[in-house]
């Protein structure tokens, strides 16, 4: 199986900071990897595909890099709403994996 | 506008049977892989495992030996079934549906709490 590890494990910014939250494949996924966000008591919302691609109505704020087996989240000019735990996933093969998450508070 | 909607019954005890079903509103199996995902309390997400419209079905290996995934295409709904339950599957459902690359889950259930408790 492949390994997803996220980092850091939590974040605490404030209005209009730049976020950068990173996941690492234990090999390497073809850019075959999402992004989303849960906030609590809900599910979670896909934010980006194919590590670079946002999902329709997602802001222009988060963007996604990266290739092989490293792979970034950016969220630039966090805002009030941003606040929630993040999730990389691979669906390079079966099982798809997720990442233990990465919780992002407002100061 | 494609929206899932998903039941089943929450509290088990242990050895049971869990069944879910999920209703596709707004759209059709073509073309899409349809999911369940879980979380067990204050943890991350797990991928349980997936199906297409032909039936072909991905389960995780851990669970296959109790695990079915099923579909209904009259009904535009599809099913899980895990059996023999213990406490360790307790945990939040979601239904996905696979919107990018047969993996990125564009499309999520509310959610069902499943709790195995005697």
């Amino acid at each position: 199986d492949i390994q997803m590890t996220q980092s850091p494990s939590s974040v605490s910014a404030s209005v209009g900071d730049r976020v950068t939250i990173t996941c690492r494949a234990s090999r390497p996924i073809s850019k075959a990897l999402a992004w989303y966000q849960q906030r609590p008591g809900t599910a979670p919302k896909l934010i980006l595909y194919f590590a670079s691609k946002l999902d329709s109505g997602v802001p222009s704020r988060f963007s996604g890099s990266g290739s092989g087996t490293d792979y970034t989240l950016i969220i630039s000019g966090l805002q009030p709403e941003d606040f929630g735990t993040y999730y990389c996933q691979h669906y390079f093969t079966t099982p798809r994996t997720f990442g233990q998450g990465t919780k992002v508070e407002i100061k | 506008q494609v929206q899932l909607q998903q039941w089943g019954a929450g509290l088990l005890k242990p050895s049971d049977t869990l069944s879910l079903t999920c209703a596709i509103y707004g759209g059709s199996f073509s073309g899409y892989f349809w999911g369940w995902i879980r979380q067990p309390p204050g943890e991350g997400l797990e991928w349980i495992g997936d199906i297409n419209r032909r039936g072909s079905t991905n389960y995780k290996s851990s669970l296959r030996s109790r695990l079915s995934i099923s579909i209904d295409m009259s009904k535009n709904q599809f099913s899980l079934r895990l059996t023999s339950v213990t406490a360790a599957d307790t945990g939040v459902y979601f239904c996905v549906r696979a919107g990018y690359g047969d993996g990125a889950f564009d499309i999520w259930g509310q959610g069902t709490m499943v709790t195995a408790s005697s």
